[in-house]
C-alpha cells in the first residue's frame, strides 16, 4: 500500500537554484524518512525527521515536517548537476521501522 | 562502515529456474528487509527479519523463498518465477528492528525472467 504522495512527480532546475519538494501521507506516522535514488541504484538515506520534529538541516538540505498538514518538504539549496536524481519520501507507521515509500520526485539538474 | 552489499547485481533466469538472491551487511544490524521496486514505482516491502525471525511477510507469493542463515546474512530464493516478477529487488538493514532507526540500503539485484 502507498502511504506517500510526492509533488511535483518531476522538476527541472538550472544549477545554483534551490529545489523544493513536498510529500503528503494519509495516516500517523512516527516519523519520516527521505531517500535519494541515483538511475537504477539503491537508496541512500538523506534524512529522518521524527513525528515531534519541525524542522531538520543536514548540509544543503532542508527538511520539514507538519503533522497537523499530514505532509512534508525536503529543500536543496545551491543545487548541483551531482543532484539529479530521484526522491523519495517514506513514513514509518509500524513498530518495525519497515518503510512505506512515496511515489517519488524526479529531480533534473542542468548545469 | 555503513554498506549492505547485494549479489549479483544483474540477474537473469528462466521462469523454470531455481536462483538466489545474497545481501550481507557487517554493521552488527538485527533487523534485515527485501524491498521489490519496479521501474518508475517506489521500493514496497516484501519481507522483514527481526533477529534472524522473519516478522514480516507482506502476503509475498511463495514462488519467493527467503532465508536468513544468521544476523549478517539474508538470502531471497527464487523458483518459478513469472515475468512481471522481473524488478530491482533490494536488500536494507537497521540497527534493530523498531520504528525510527534509519533503513540503510544496497544497491539491488536487477532481477529479469524470460
Amino acid at each position: 500500500s502507498q502511504q506517500g504522495e510526492e509533488d511535483p512527480q518531476a522538476l527541472s532546475i538550472q544549477e545554483g537554484e534551490n529545489a523544493t519538494m513536498n510529500c503528503s501521507y494519509k495516516t500517523s506516522i512516527n516519523n519520516l524518512q527521505w531517500y535519494r535514488q541515483n538511475s537504477g541504484r539503491g537508496l541512500v538515506h538523506l534524512i529522518l525527521i521524527r513525528s515531534n520534529e519541525r524542522e531538520k538541516h543536514s548540509g544543503r538540505l532542508r527538511v520539514t515536517l507538519d503533522t497537523s498538514k499530514k505532509s512534508s518538504s525536503l529543500l536543496i539549496t545551491a543545487s548541483r548537476a551531482a543532484d539529479t536524481a530521484s526522491y523519495f519520501c517514506a513514513t514509518d507507521v509500524g513498530s518495525q521501522g519497515n518503510l512505506i515509500f512515496g511515489k517519488g520526485t524526479k529531480l533534473s539538474v542542468k548545469p | 562502515d555503513t554498506e549492505v552489499t547485494q549479489t549479483p547485481k544483474h540477474l537473469v533466469m528462466g521462469m523454470t529456474n531455481k536462483k538466489s538472491l545474497k545481501c550481507e551487511q557487517h554493521m552488527g544490524h538485527r533487523a534485515m528487509y527485501w524491498y521489490k521496486q519496479k521501474a518508475k514505482k517506489p521500493p514496497e516491502l516484501m519481507f522483514v527479519y527481526s533477529y534472524e525471525k522473519l516478522s514480516i511477510n507482506e502476503s509475498v507469493p511463495s514462488r519467493f523463498s527467503p532465508e536468513c542463515p544468521n544476523s549478517s546474512l539474508l538470502n531471497l530464493h527464487l523458483h518459478a518465477l513469472q515475468p512481471e516478477d522481473s524488478a530491482l529487488y533490494l536488500c536494507a538493514s537497521s540497527p534493530i528492528g523498531l520504528s525510527g532507526n534509519t533503513i540503510y540500503f544496497g544497491e539491488g539485484s536487477w532481477l529479469t525472467v524470460v
